[in-house]
């Protein structure tokens, strides 16, 4: 089973409409990260959120994290082509005494005009 | 600053041949990871190397092989290749809290 969890699989979103974006956890978090990819390519990194409660903007995109719910959301507000991709959770999560940065599952993102 | 750089970009290979990836990680990191993606899995960790050592291990068959040099380069290898070999493979190097990631090098095993 996945440690992270990602919804929805996939979004088509009009151009200029807000989305967000879900990263449950089955695990305890020790920082969770947020991920761009473009389809065939290498992740580009958006932003990481270490304490609970903490929330953090770059342009158009805004991340929280629930640690007590051990989740994570994304949110981009009028969106534009550019916004499309693959977008990509990472926690640094413990297993067997070791921690290793594991991935959802992704949310494969379309903006159509 | 050079970002990491992987290479090949794309290589097809047949079942049972064996194969060697490329990461050069940026200058001054000396932590490297690799990671499989497949459409079904997703990005699936395969191991981190920091210092020439390899430091964390995904659950991969030991077919899944990597190393470190000391100008922090790294190396995956896979032996006896399997159609379910065929990925992106993408390697990534940490600065600070970040990982960078390269391009990736696909693989198709025909």
């Amino acid at each position: 089973s996945q440690e992270l969890e990602q919804s929805p699989q996939s979004l088509i979103v009009q151009e200029g409409k807000n989305l967000t974006i879900n990263c449950t956890s089955s695990k305890t978090l020790y920082g969770l990260y947020w991920y761009k990819q473009k389809y065939g390519e290498g992740l580009i990194f958006l932003m990481m959120l270490q304490k609970g409660g903490e929330e953090k903007s770059h342009e158009k995109i805004t991340a929280k994290l629930d640690e007590k719910k051990q989740q994570s959301s994304l949110h981009i507000t009028a969106s534009q082509p550019s916004h499309a991709g693959i977008y990509l959770c990472g926690a640094d999560i413990r297993v067997s005494g070791n921690e290793k940065l594991t991935f959802g599952t992704g949310t494969r993102l379309t903006i159509i005009p | 600053k050079a970002g990491v750089t992987q290479t090949p970009r794309y290589l097809i290979k047949t079942r049972g041949q064996q194969v060697t990836l490329s990461c050069s990680p940026i200058s001054g990191h000396r932590s490297v990871s690799w990671y499989q993606q497949t459409p079904g899995q997703g990005l699936q960790f395969l191991f981190e190397y920091f210092s020439e050592t390899q430091r964390n291990k995904g659950n991969f068959p030991g077919r899944f092989s990597g190393r470190q040099f000391s100008n922090s380069r790294s190396e995956m290898n896979v032996s006896t290749l399997e159609l379910g070999d065929s990925a992106l493979y993408l390697c990534a190097s940490r600065g600070g809290v970040k990982l960078f990631f390269g391009s990736g090098t696909q693989l198709s095993v025909l």
